[in-house]
């Protein structure tokens, strides 16, 4: 079973929103990823944030990491359509040699 | 370079027949794992390969289920007499021998058990 939760399963916002995503973990980590896929199909790497940062900008993606509530969040501004997917949280144990856990994921539709 | 690629794209196959799945993860990557994902779900880990070490295989479902990696590249995931409950997207994703571990997912198998 995945040990990482990430909450709401599914988010519908009006193009232009703002989307936020949160995802739990259980174990210390090294880093934390999060990924986006779209139809099912293979992942793409989004944004990379390491246990001694709590906040990391990647264009209009913003990534924030709480390590005393074994948490992250995952914002996304400006909306578009294309946004579409499901997004993924993924941790990266200390005690693991490379193996990182996924979460359950998130299903985001922006509505036009 | 060229990324993970996958084979077939997609296979339908009758309960009981034996299937092979490809991975060709990114040359170099030391690191090669397989997951499993049914419709609309999260990702579930199937078994990992890591340079010469022996492979995490904690996450196959059961003996039907088995992988190997030749060479330290191309890896094959089987799954012997298929049934209707392991129709799903393989999906299969490598990395670097060193840290932080990005994953770069190969576009995956859709398999379908009539």
């Amino acid at each position: 079973s995945q040990q990482g939760e990430e909450d709401p399963q599914a988010l519908s916002i009006q193009e232009g929103e703002n989307a936020t995503m949160n995802c739990s973990y259980k174990t210390s980590i090294n880093n934390l990823q999060w990924y986006r896929q779209n139809s099912g199909r293979g992942l793409v790497h989004l944004i990379l944030i390491r246990s001694n940062e709590r906040e990391k900008h990647s264009g209009r993606l913003r990534v924030t990491l709480d390590t005393s509530k074994k948490s992250s969040s995952l914002l996304i501004t400006a909306s578009r359509a294309a946004d579409t997917a499901s997004y993924f949280c993924a941790s990266l144990p200390y005690s693991s040699a490379s193996k990182i856990i996924f979460g359950s994921g998130t299903r985001l539709s922006i509505r036009p | 370079g060229a990324g993970v690629s996958q084979s077939p794209s997609n296979k339908v196959t009758e309960k009981g027949k034996d299937v092979e799945l490809r991975c060709d993860p990114i040359s170099g990557h030391t690191a090669l794992y397989w997951y499993r994902q049914s419709l609309g779900q999260g990702l579930e880990f199937l078994i990992y390969f890591q340079g010469n070490s022996a492979p995490d295989k904690s996450g196959l479902p059961s003996d039907r289920f088995s992988a190997e990696r030749t060479g330290g590249s191309v890896s094959t995931l089987t799954i012997q007499r298929t049934q209707q409950e392991d129709s799903a997207v393989y999906l299969c994703a490598s990395s670097a021998a060193s840290g932080p571990y990005e994953q770069y997912f190969g576009p995956g198998t859709r398999l379908t058990v009539t």
